[in-house]
C-alpha cells in the first residue's frame, strides 16, 4: 500500500510571501498524485495533478507543484499568497483504484 | 449542476443507534469512495465500489456498512459495533480510466451522544 506523508502539519505565512508545502510518498511504478484543498466543514477541492509528462504542473490560482521521482516528493509551492489562501491542503496519491491521503498540512496566511 | 450530494451536512445520533449517511452523484461516475476525517489524520479509506453491486474494503471498515444497487448512489450505515463514530464523513466519486482524479461531497459531520 501507498503511504503519502506531509511534513508539515501546519504553515505560518505572511500575506504575499512565498510558500512551499511538503509531500513526499513511498515509492511505486507510477503514480498519480494530487493536491486538494478544504475550507473549514467543506470537501475537498482538487487544485491539481500529475499524470504524466512534464512534471511541473499549475493550477489557475497560482500554485504549482513539481514531481521529482528520485526523491518521491510533489511539494506545492506558491510564490505570492492571499489571505484568501487560508485552507488546509492534502497531497495525495492514486493506486490502481484507491486513494491515499496524507495527513494535511494548515496554511494561515496572516495580513 | 453536476456533483455529488452527502446529506444531511450535521447528524446527531444517541450511542447504540445505526444511522445511514446518504451520497448521491450525477456525474455518471463508476466509481464511489466513502471517507473519515479526524482531525490531524487526513482521510481514511472505509469502502469503495468500482461496479454496481460491489465493493470493497477500505482501510478501516469495521462498524460500517454499504450498498452499491445503483450507479449514482452509495449510502453508508454507521453502526452501533463503530467504537467511535464521531467524525467528519466524506463521498466521492470517480470516473473510470487511469487520468481521473476524484470528485469530493460536501461532507456529513456526525456526533454521536
Amino acid at each position: 500500500a501507498q503511504s503519502v506523508t506531509q511534513l508539515d502539519s501546519q504553515v505560518p505565512v505572511f500575506e504575499e510571501a512565498p510558500v512551499e508545502l511538503r509531500c513526499n510518498y513511498s515509492s511505486s511504478v507510477s503514480v498519480y498524485l494530487f493536491w486538494y484543498v478544504q475550507y473549514p466543514n467543506q470537501g475537498l477541492q482538487l487544485l491539481l495533478k500529475y499524470l504524466s509528462g512534464s512534471t511541473l504542473v499549475e493550477s489557475i490560482n497560482g500554485f504549482e507543484a513539481e514531481f521529482n521521482k528520485s526523491q518521491t516528493s510533489f511539494h506545492l509551492r506558491k510564490p505570492s499568497v492571499h489571505i484568501s489562501d487560508t485552507a488546509e491542503y492534502f497531497c495525495a496519491v492514486r493506486d490502481f483504484n484507491k486513494f491515499y491521503f496524507g495527513s494535511g498540512t494548515k496554511l494561515n496566511v496572516k495580513p | 449542476d453536476g456533483g455529488i450530494t452527502q446529506s444531511p451536512k450535521y447528524l446527531f445520533r444517541k450511542e447504540g443507534q445505526n444511522v445511514t449517511l446518504s451520497c448521491e452523484q450525477n456525474l455518471n461516475h463508476d466509481a464511489m469512495y466513502w471517507y473519515r476525517q479526524d482531525p490531524g489524520q487526513g482521510l481514511r479509506l472505509i469502502y469503495y465500489s468500482q461496479i454496481v453491486n460491489d465493493f470493497q474494503k477500505g482501510d478501516i471498515a469495521e462498524g460500517y456498512s454499504v450498498s452499491r444497487e445503483k450507479k449514482e448512489s452509495f449510502p453508508l450505515t454507521v453502526t452501533s459495533a463503530q467504537k467511535n463514530p464521531t467524525a467528519f464523513y466524506l463521498c466521492a466519486s470517480r470516473q473510470g480510466g487511469s487520468n481521473t482524479e476524484a470528485f469530493f461531497g460536501q461532507g456529513t459531520r456526525l456526533t454521536v451522544v
